[in-house]
């Protein structure tokens, strides 16, 4: 079975401080991608990556920066927290041609409080 | 852009009762989308439950079904009868074949009772 793990499971954050997020896979996936997700809304990507050093904008990517050194890891960074970052995030990967056609493996998940 | 519609936040059903998650989707693509059910259980990331890629088709995936209606652009997700063990949180998604993106629905907590 393809895993995706994600650390840490949970973080609490200060305004302004630096987070960063992680996720490994050991899929041999092309596709990475990370989403948030808000109590009442569906998840919204916010990067993803379909090769290594390389990444892309999603639909929400304001205060994010993404990093992809190898296949196997993506990073999500938050250089100044804020309030409105408070959220779980998630990472995903897939094959292909991406999730819109494949499968998506997901990670546990990220519980995010910024304070 | 493309939307998916879950108009229920939580479900509430009872132990060998039938289920219904209701779900619409719009989309400014001229190709029809690929459509997916992802279940998150309690501590676990989200998985596939099911996906229809082929309008007027059904999937299912341990017990569960939903048939792409292209004409009332409904994905329902139905159980004839439900066990504790489906307690979680379903997903419905909508993917773009043309493209590499997947838009969530809201999500819909399931409860059953015993």
């Amino acid at each position: 079975e393809a895993a995706v793990t994600q650390s840490p499971r949970s973080k609490v954050a200060v305004t302004g401080g630096k987070v960063t997020l992680s996720c490994h896979q050991t899929n041999n996936h092309d596709y990475m991608y990370w989403y948030r997700q808000d109590t009442g809304h569906g998840l919204r990507l916010i990067h993803y990556s379909y090769v290594a050093d390389s990444t892309e904008k999603g639909d929400i990517p304001d205060g994010y920066k993404a990093s992809r050194p190898s296949q196997e890891n993506f990073s999500l960074i938050l250089e100044l927290a804020s309030l409105s970052q408070t959220a779980v995030y998630f990472c995903a990967s897939s094959d292909g041609t991406g999730g819109a056609n494949e499968r998506l493996f997901f990670g546990h998940g990220t519980k995010l409080s910024v304070l | 852009g493309d939307s998916v519609t879950q108009t229920e936040g939580q479900v509430t059903v009872s132990e060998s009762k039938s289920l219904i998650i209701n779900c619409t989707y719009s989309t400014t693509s001229i190709a029809y989308p690929n459509l997916f059910w992802y279940v998150r259980y309690p501590g676990e990331g989200l998985q596939l439950l099911l996906k229809v890629i082929t309008a007027g088709q059904k999937g299912s995936s341990r017990g569960f079904e939903a048939t792409y209606n292209k004409e009332t652009t409904s994905f329902h997700l139905q159980k004839a009868s439900v066990q504790e063990s489906d307690s979680a949180v379903y997903y419905c998604a909508l993917g773009d074949p043309g493209g590499y993106k997947v838009v969530f629905g809201s999500g819909t907590r399931l409860l059953v009772s015993p």
